[in-house]
Order: C-alpha cells, then sequence, then structure tokens
C-alpha cells in the first residue's frame, strides 16, 4: 500500500512570498489533515478534511493561510505571504473514516520550510 | 493547544537497556497513541490504548495508561541504535475531531 506522499520535501523562499504544498493522501482515506511542526515541538493541527469538507481549521492563520481537497482526494496548502515564524515542516496525514481522535493517522515525509 | 507532555525532554541510553518515556494530559480522552518520529522524517504511529485499557503490548513496546493520573508510559525493551527517534504522545480528547500532540521525548541509542 502507497504512503502519504507529499511535494516538495524542501523548500527555501523569502518573506512575502507565496508557497504551496501537494500532499496525495492513502487511497480510500476520507479524512486528510495537515500540521505545522516547529522545530522543537510536536505538530499542531492546521486543518482537518473529511472528504472535501472542513471538518477544523480553528487554527489556521486565516489570514495568510489556505487549504484546498479538490474531489476528497489531493490537498493543497498555501501560504500567501510567507513571515519569518511560518518556518517549519508542514506534515500532511490521512485516515481511513472521520473518527480523527479515535484512529491511526498516517503521515507523509514533510514539507521542509525555510523563509528567510 | 498541545494536550501531552512527555517527560524527559531528552534520554540517552546504551544499545539493550530499556527506555521509558512519560506523557501527562489534563483533560477526558478518548484514547492515547504514540508516534515515532526520525529525523527529517513523517510521524509513524506505533500504537493505541484507548481509555478503558490500561495496558497494550507491541513487540517491544509496552504502553500503560492510568486514566486516573491522566498520565501514559512508553517503555521499549532491549533498545536498538535503530530506535534513536523523538517519540511523541496525542490524545484523542472527548468530543474532539482530532488528535493533539505532546513536544517530544528525544530518545539516543549508543550502539
Amino acid at each position: 500500500e502507497a504512503g502519504v506522499a507529499q511535494s516538495p520535501r524542501y523548500k527555501i523562499i523569502e518573506k512575502r512570498q507565496s508557497v504551496a504544498f501537494w500532499c496525495n493522501p492513502i487511497s480510500g482515506h476520507a479524512t486528510l489533515y495537515w500540521y505545522q511542526q516547529i522545530l522543537g515541538q510536536g505538530p499542531k493541527l492546521l486543518i482537518q478534511f473529511q472528504n472535501n469538507g472542513v471538518v477544523d481549521d480553528s487554527q489556521l492563520p486565516k489570514d495568510r493561510f489556505s487549504a484546498e481537497r479538490l474531489k476528497g482526494v489531493d490537498s493543497t496548502l498555501k501560504i500567501q505571504p510567507a513571515k519569518l515564524e511560518d518556518s517549519a515542516v508542514y506534515l500532511c496525514a490521512s485516515s481511513f473514516s472521520p473518527g480523527g481522535a479515535r484512529e491511526t493517522q498516517y503521515f507523509g515525509p514533510g514539507t521542509r520550510l525555510l523563509v528567510l | 493547544s498541545q494536550q501531552g507532555e512527555e517527560d524527559p525532554q531528552a534520554l540517552s541510553i546504551q544499545e539493550g537497556e530499556n527506555a521509558t518515556m512519560n506523557c501527562s494530559y489534563k483533560t477526558s480522552i478518548n484514547n492515547l497513541q504514540w508516534y515515532r518520529q526520525n529525523s527529517g522524517r513523517g510521524l509513524v504511529h506505533l500504537i493505541l490504548i484507548r481509555s478503558n485499557e490500561r495496558e497494550k503490548h507491541s513487540g517491544r513496546l509496552r504502553v500503560t495508561l492510568d486514566t486516573s493520573k491522566k498520565s501514559s508510559s512508553l517503555l521499549i525493551t532491549a533498545s536498538r541504535a535503530a530506535d534513536t527517534a523523538s517519540y511523541f504522545c496525542a490524545t484523542g480528547e472527548t468530543g474532539a475531531n482530532n488528535l493533539f500532540f505532546g513536544t517530544g521525548t528525544r530518545l539516543t541509542v549508543i550502539p
């Protein structure tokens, strides 16, 4: 079974530029998550999708971050414009059913973003 | 907000020794999960323990859960150099849709 795919793996941009990350979850997984992991900390949920609908985006900085999951499969996360404090690893995860907090989540390798 | 707090923040042991990591949390949970993260990689799920369970085993891993103390421990027996990684506990709060991750324990196993 193929795992969660993410691209790019690394990205370096200057502040105020835009950046987009892509995620392809495990086939058949209804729920998709985007996390932000700042160095030395645990992952923090940014947004959770169930199929192509948003379940939770309460911690997404909506003035600069946006995410979509078209057709309930792939997802993109965008930052526009980026700030220095956005430097982090962005992790995508998926789970089979909507029970997000009650089941295993499968993580991709992450995208490491550095904002200069 | 992050729910779990791991202790210790860092742990260094010799290969073959056992490693114990602890996680404390604050609210009511449905389950608690442990994940491993190797440097520069994504997280890998290790084990899930439900709130009505007290102990669970998986290979060299043993997890305990004490809901009265709001704490869990992860024991890795007969550690190997390949166990070197960061270990995170994640709590599934009652009524919540998602997991809350702790700050992690950085384990180093010296060959």
